[in-house]
This record gives C-alpha cells, structure tokens and sequence, in this order.
C-alpha cells in the first residue's frame, strides 16, 4: 500500500460520456499528479498541483479537467474522449516542491470505445 | 525526443544471479535520478534514488551507479527473486522542478 488511493481500477467508456477519475493521498503530501501510461511508452506527465494550485499543464486536450479540491484529493475530469485516450492514468503525489520522489496508486485502467 | 531511455527492453535473469538494468540519459543537467520498479497490475514503486553529487547508493539488495561522464545509469539487484519480476523504470529530473522524465522501461524475468 503506497498511501495513494485511486477510483475506479477499471473504466470503459463511449466517446461520448461524462466520467471522472478520483485520487487521494493519505501522506501528507503537498503535490499531487496525473500521469498517462500506455503500451509501450514512458509516463507522461499532464498535471501537477501544488498546494493545491495547478503549477503544470502539459499541453493536454481540453477533453481532459483536473481538479484538486484540497491537498488530499485529485480528479480528472474526462469528456468526449477519443479512442487514442485509452491507457492507464496513474496519480502520484510528493511531499512538497519537484526534485523527489513520487509515490504511485495503483491506476485506472481506461478504454474508451 | 525522449531524454532518458533503457538500453535493453527485455532482461531474463537466473533466480539467484545478479541483475544489471542500464539507462543512458542525455541531459547533462539533470541532477536527480530515480528507479521504479511496475509489477502487474499496479503503479510504479520507488526502489532508490541518487543525486548527482554521488557516484554510488545502496539499498536492501538494490545498487544504483552513476556514471556523469557517459551520463549512465545503472541499477544493479543482487540474489534476483521471482519477486523480482517486473518492468523496471529510471527517471531523470532535468530542470530540478516537478517534471521528472522517464524511460520506457526493460521487462525483467526471472527464471526458477
């Protein structure tokens, strides 16, 4: 158990729909990220927030909304996605200001159809 | 273009032999590095870190070398378990910011 919760493990979804996904550390931390993994390449990086803040964006589509309530908690909010989206989103969080660790939930494992 | 990557995508390994993954990055810059290890079914794990005023760090069976000069990165496991299996990720972070880059990780199996 690494102290990051993600919802739902599994997600299909039609282009059309309207889910989110749900992140929340039990660390303490104060940064907190989206991360897309698909099949034979590296993490990428879409979102960070710090103290709650969003201080990365990197050059996501618009179909995809982060939101961070607090420094616990982290949605990705996503809406008429393609089928290229599909692939596991994993969350992280760290303690506070780049340059350390991250530790990983589990993922979603996303397929849009 | 990707700035950390892992020379081999595969490695099959002895039980009880050692392990040697190797990654190469290309930014000079970078002055921390991370490996990860990514069973099945879940996230990436942290393993071990190295900052680069260090050349060598040890863990619990775990190695990590750097090598600034060819900017190499190593991670050696000793007595390889079946536990062992798993993708095995490093990651450099460039900029000292949030944006940590990874590889795209070598597989690695252990056979009984």
């Amino acid at each position: 158990e690494t102290g990051v919760t993600q919802t739902p493990r599994h997600l299909v979804m039609g282009m059309t729909n309207k889910k989110s996904l749900k992140c929340e550390q039990h660390l303490g931390h104060n940064a907190m990220y989206w991360y897309k993994q698909s099949a034979k390449k590296p993490l990428e990086l879409m979102f960070v927030y710090s103290l709650e803040e969003r201080v990365e964006n990197n050059s996501v589509p618009s179909r995809f909304s982060p939101e961070c309530p607090n420094s616990s908690h982290l949605f990705l909010h996503l809406h008429t996605l393609q089928p290229e989206d599909s692939a596991l989103y994993l969350c992280a969080s760290s303690q506070g200001g780049g340059n350390e660790k991250l530790f990983f939930g589990s993922g979603t494992q996303l397929s849009v159809l | 273009g990707e700035s950390v990557g892992l020379h081999l995508p595969t490695l099959s390994v002895q039980e009880g032999d050692n392990s040697i993954i190797n990654c190469a990055y290309s930014n000079s810059a970078s002055d921390y590095f991370i490996w990860y290890k990514q069973e099945s079914g879940k996230g990436p794990q942290f393993i071990i870190d190295i900052r680069s005023n260090m050349d060598k760090r040890q863990g619990q069976r775990v190695t990590v070398l750097l090598n600034k000069t060819v900017k190499h990165l190593s991670l050696q496991i000793a007595a390889t378990q079946p536990g062992d299996s798993a993708v095995y990720f490093c990651a450099e972070n460039p900029l000292g910011d949030y944006k940590l880059s990874f590889g795209a990780g070598t597989t690695v199996t252990v056979r009984a």
